[in-house]
């Protein structure tokens, strides 16, 4: 059965930093996999999907990385703003064809 | 602007009512999605649709029910309401059951059991 881990769970950063967040998943046979962002009160923005043909994606400040054979994607964002701060989800298709969510990282970028 | 649309946005029910969410989308998507979202768990996928016609349960179908009415809507029933239902309902729709270019969600609606 799939897992997906999202550490950390919550993370503060000065603004101007680069960071990145890193997804770890147990069933290395992935369709594809997903990053989001949802603000409070909101629903999901997608930022990034990546194959699992492919090494990374690349979108704006924003890069996704996938290491299949390790079961690991990070997301870096470079430059972080204020605007940043919301929380991350990654999402993984495997076997089932159904989105298997982490519980997300809270992002705070303070000003 | 093209998407995924839910309605209402936000529903306090006594325990034992019911109530439908509904979904629709723009975007000539195949597939659509039921999932709810709790503190620490992540999403839950509740039930979906593969393509129009067909529905199948996710991992925690029980007390609910669906119904995927056409191609662009797919509503969510709740018979009769429990405070464990007490979430947050996110629809989504993807072009395909594979998802080979992923998933489109709707802004959610916010449901209060009480």
């Amino acid at each position: 059965k799939q897992e997906v881990t999202q550490i950390p769970a919550a993370l503060s950063v000065p603004e101007g930093e680069n960071l990145v967040l890193n997804c770890s998943f147990t069933d290395s046979a992935i369709y594809n996999l997903q990053w989001f962002r949802q603000d409070p009160g909101k629903g999901l923005t997608s930022l990034l999907l990546i194959q699992s043909s492919q090494r990374e994606q690349t979108s704006g400040r924003l890069n996704a990385s996938l290491d299949k054979s390790s079961g690991r994607s990070t997301l870096y964002i470079a430059a972080s703003q204020p605007g940043d701060s919301a929380t991350y989800l990654c999402a993984v298709k495997s076997g089932t064809y159904k989105y298997i969510f982490g519980t997300g990282t809270r992002l705070k970028v303070l000003a | 602007n093209a998407g995924v649309t839910q309605t209402p946005k936000f529903q306090v029910l006594k325990t034992g009512q019911s109530m439908t969410l509904q979904c629709a989308q723009d975007m000539n998507h195949n597939s659509m999605y039921w999932y709810r979202q709790d503190p620490g768990m992540g999403l839950r996928l509740i039930y979906y649709s593969a393509s129009e016609g067909t529905t199948d349960k996710g991992e925690v179908p029980n007390g609910y029910n669906v119904s995927r009415l056409n191609k662009r809507e797919f509503s969510l029933r709740l018979e009769s309401a429990a405070p464990s239902q007490t979430s947050v309902y996110f629809c989504a729709s993807s072009e395909t059951w594979t998802g080979g270019y992923g998933y489109t969600f709707g802004s959610g609606t916010r449901l209060t059991v009480v």
